[in-house]
């Protein structure tokens, strides 16, 4: 069955480095997001990415955060100056469409900011 | 504040047991509902969805209710086997809301042989 698959599983950064966490979607999902999960707490949505551009975003998604599609497989996630509440799991998840379809996600970026 | 961290509600089940995990939604707007399963260290895997216009959808050993009066959701696991233990969220999506998903606290089910 096709999976969603991130790299790497685990993260670990000096407070203020950038981070780039990678992910490849299922290929033919169109749809693509990243969430967080602070330890303990709920998943939290970041960012929806359609058509080469962001479709919709959170809070949390400031500035320091960016996504990308470079090229026709990857999808990432860049924190450019790390803080210490950036420390989570990261999930990335895509879908066929959008609405009321089913988000598949991978097993997680575990990001841990020194 | 925020909280330092969610204390789990706690579901235990004796195998063979049928499991209910419920979930409350807030907001009357949402119309598409889907339960997740989370095992240690792995991320959220899609078990079954429904969208607002039923009330009732069964996969193969789960079914989910939804009852929109009390915007109360449920998942039911059939014959529960200690591989069902894991943490277990429901997750809307709104009505005209993109498709950004939003997750319940998430109920922990503990399988006792």
């Amino acid at each position: 069955e096709p999976e969603v698959t991130q790299t790497p599983s685990h993260q670990v950064t000096q407070m203020g480095q950038e981070v780039i966490l990678r992910c490849v979607p299922i290929s033919n999902h169109l749809y693509f997001y990243w969430y967080r999960q602070i330890l303990g707490q709920k998943v939290e949505f970041l960012v929806s990415f359609y058509n080469n551009e962001i479709s919709e975003k959170s809070e949390i998604f400031d500035d320091q955060f960016s996504v990308e599609r470079p090229d026709g497989s990857n999808f990432t996630l860049k924190i450019r100056s790390t803080k210490l509440e950036d420390s989570a799991m990261y999930f990335c998840a895509s879908s066929e469409n959008q609405g009321s379809q089913p988000q598949h996600f991978g097993d997680g970026t575990r990001l841990s900011i020194l | 504040g925020e909280s330092v961290g969610l204390h789990l509600p706690t579901l235990s089940v004796q195998e063979g047991d049928n499991s209910i995990i419920n979930c409350a939604y807030s907001n009357s707007a949402s119309d598409y509902f889907i339960w997740y399963k989370q095992e240690s260290g792995k991320g959220p895997q899609f078990i079954i969805d429904i969208r607002s216009n039923m009330d009732k959808r069964q996969g193969q050993r789960v079914t989910v209710l939804l009852n929109k009066t009390v915007k109360h959701l449920s998942l039911q696991i059939a014959a529960t086997q200690p591989g069902d233990s894991a943490v277990y969220f429901c997750a809307e999506i709104l009505t005209g809301g993109g498709n950004k998903l939003t997750f319940g606290t998430g109920t922990q089910l503990k399988v006792e042989l």
